[in-house]
């Protein structure tokens, strides 16, 4: 399997406080993009990060990528009750059709 | 305003029959692609298309089917075959990197 893994699997949080996830793929890559889901909807995209790019910013987002050791972090800043979610980094796997081959995601809890 | 709709937000499938998920896509995107999500697995691909009238299995196709006869629709056939398909089925379209998803069909089988 192609699958990437997120660590960790599960984060509980204050309001306020930074929440950090880390997601790590098995393939050389063109870009890896982070995606967020609310329990039972679809996914929405939140940012994308090209392989000659270090870090990114999105609003409260912040991307790194390691491409060396094949992993990304994604930092969400000053977390509110809203970015209660599951987030899942995706890269393209190009023998497929340039499908997004997901990892298992990391569900993020943020009480107020 | 452009986008994919999937139908119908809720199916209830008896044993051994078969049920077929609708998806749209008004986006003129080529690429459309299935997966699958079960608790704690994230998305696994079922079948690709990169354009009209071809399609190609995913990691999992095992008892399912597809069919690409328009640009905007690729709807995904659960066959009897599929042995476990209560999940959560979401649909997806591209251009470039650019992918956009459906707001998925939750399959129960009763």
């Amino acid at each position: 399997s192609q699958q990437g893994e997120e660590d960790p699997q599960a984060l509980s949080i204050q309001e306020g406080e930074n929440a950090t996830m880390n997601c790590s793929y098995k393939t050389s890559i063109n870009n890896l993009q982070w995606y967020r889901q609310n329990s039972g909807r679809g996914l929405v995209h939140l940012i994308l990060i090209r392989s000659n790019e270090r870090e990114k910013h999105s609003g409260r987002l912040r991307v790194t990528l390691d491409t060396s050791k094949k992993s990304s972090s994604l930092l969400i800043t000053a977390s509110r009750a809203a970015d209660t979610a599951s987030y899942f980094c995706a890269t393209v796997f190009t023998q497929a059709g340039t499908a997004l081959i997901f990892g298992k995601g990391t569900t993020l809890s943020v009480s107020s | 305003d452009g986008g994919i709709t999937q139908s119908p937000k809720y199916l209830f499938r008896k044993e051994g029959q078969n049920v077929t998920l609708s998806c749209e896509q008004n986006l003129n995107h080529d690429a459309m692609y299935w997966y699958r999500q079960d608790p704690g697995q994230g998305l696994r691909l079922i079948y690709y298309s990169q354009i009209v009238n071809d399609f190609q299995k995913g990691d999992i196709a095992e008892g399912y089917s597809v069919s690409r006869e328009k640009k905007e629709s690729f709807p995904l056939t659960v066959t009897s075959a599929q042995k476990n398909p209560t999940a959560f089925y979401l649909c997806a379209s591209r251009r470039e990197y650019g992918y956009t998803f459906g707001s998925g069909t939750r399959l129960t089988v009763v």
